[in-house]
This record gives C-alpha cells, sequence and structure tokens, in this order.
C-alpha cells in the first residue's frame, strides 16, 4: 500500500495566486514527521516545510504553509502569491516513529508537477 | 558555505563497470543517506549511515555499496551486479537519523552506456 499519495500529477496556477498541493500517508504511528521537498529542473532538493504528529498548529515558512489534518491524514501544501521560480516538482515525504524496521527513514510520494504562468 | 557537495555532476559508465559517486558534507551531520531517483518517480533509499564506520541497507540496497570512514563523507559504489543502475542519485545528511530534517546535495545523473 502506499504510503504518501500525491494525487495530483500536474498542476497550473496564475502567478500571485494561491495553490494548494495535496498529500494524503497511511502510517499506524503515533509518532512521525511530513516533510514538503521543492526539486527544480537543476535536481536538487530543496526542504520547504516540516509538520511533527504532535504540533498543533499548522507550520508556516514564509509563503509556504503546511494544511495538516490528522483525522483526516492529510499534509497539504498551500504556496502564496506564486511566482515563477515556483515551476517546480513538489514531494511529500513521511518520517514514521523510530522502531522495528522505521529507523526514521523518509518515504516519498511520487511527485506533483507545478506550472506557474504568468 | 555550509553544504552538500556530489560529484561528478554527469557519469557515464560502460556496462560491467563498477563507478564511485562521491558524497561530501561539511554540516557537522552525523547521519547521511543515498537515494535513487528514476524519471518522473519519487526517491528510493539505498543506504544509510547513522555515524561513522557504521551504515545500514535500505530499500534498494542490491548492487550498491558504501563506506563511511570519515564523518563528512559517504561515496556510494554503483557495482556491476546493479541491472538498472541509470538513475539520479540524491546524497543527503541530517544532525541524525531520528529525528533532524534532511539536506540534499545537487545529485549526479549516472547513465550507463
Amino acid at each position: 500500500a502506499q504510503k504518501i499519495t500525491q494525487t495530483q500529477p500536474g498542476m497550473f496556477v496564475q502567478e500571485k495566486e494561491a495553490v494548494t498541493l495535496d498529500c494524503t500517508y497511511d502510517t499506524s504511528d503515533q509518532s512521525y514527521g511530513l516533510f514538503w521537498y521543492k526539486q527544480p529542473s537543476s535536481g536538487e532538493m530543496i526542504f520547504l516545510i516540516y509538520q511533527g504528529s504532535y504540533d498543533e498548529q499548522n507550520a508556516t515558512e514564509g509563503r509556504y504553509s503546511l494544511n495538516f489534518q490528522k483525522a483526516r491524514k492529510s499534509a497539504n501544501l498551500v504556496i502564496s502569491a506564486s511566482q515563477l521560480g515556483d515551476s517546480a516538482m513538489y514531494f511529500c515525504a513521511m518520517r514514521e516513529g523510530v522502531g522495528g524496521t522505521s529507523y526514521g527513514k523518509l518515504t516519498f510520494g511520487q511527485g506533483t508537477i507545478l506550472t506557474v504562468h504568468p | 558555505d555550509g553544504g552538500i557537495t556530489q560529484s561528478p555532476k554527469y557519469l557515464f559508465r560502460k556496462e560491467g563497470q563498477n563507478v564511485t559517486l562521491s558524497c561530501e558534507q561539511n554540516l557537522n551531520h552525523d547521519a547521511m543517506y543515498w537515494y535513487r531517483q528514476d524519471p518522473g518517480q519519487g526517491l528510493r533509499l539505498i543506504y544509510y549511515s547513522q555515524i561513522v564506520n557504521d551504515f545500514q541497507k535500505g530499500d534498494i540496497a542490491e548492487g550498491y555499496s558504501v563506506s563511511r570512514e570519515k564523518k563528512e563523507s559517504f561515496p556510494l559504489t554503483v557495482t556491476s551486479a546493479q541491472k538498472n543502475p541509470t538513475a539520479f542519485y540524491l546524497c543527503a545528511s541530517s544532525r541524525s537519523v531520528v529525528t533532524d530534517t534532511q539536506y540534499f546535495g545537487p545529485g549526479t545523473r549516472l547513465t550507463v552506456l
């Protein structure tokens, strides 16, 4: 079963508008972390934002915010005021709790390609 | 500047040859990782290391080997036993395996001719 699901292969947004990238996850752990990374065409993975499973407030980092809905097991990334430089692939990832075979590894989704139009 | 460097950026290999990908970090991180990315896909963990002289297999370790003789360095060897080695390889590091954010290098694109 997929542990991280990103259902949007591609998304388009107009410059200066907000966009939401979807991510749902599956885990039986109580303690876990959720990450979003940006991968531009150059290939480097750039860390954007982190949400811990026990964090009561949604994480925010500048124009990025994470809409964390624990009961629905979703961790959507919201980008406000989109810029042309936001065009990239975006990956959601989960780190499950330590123990068993998890060893704190990251599991990645398939990614969403975001294109920002001028 | 602190960061993670990978070399070379592009690497071409003939079938049957072993090749070694370099990964160096000056972030003083204890943990280091190697991931593989195939076109249009997410990342899959090959190996990780929590401390010097220790490393563990990830999900797709077959056909790969690593060493961790220094804290700063975690080279990956793609051996001839790896059946489909053409891919993009990313190295990452974090302060610890358990709790910290992983930061990535720029990647090496390996092509088998």
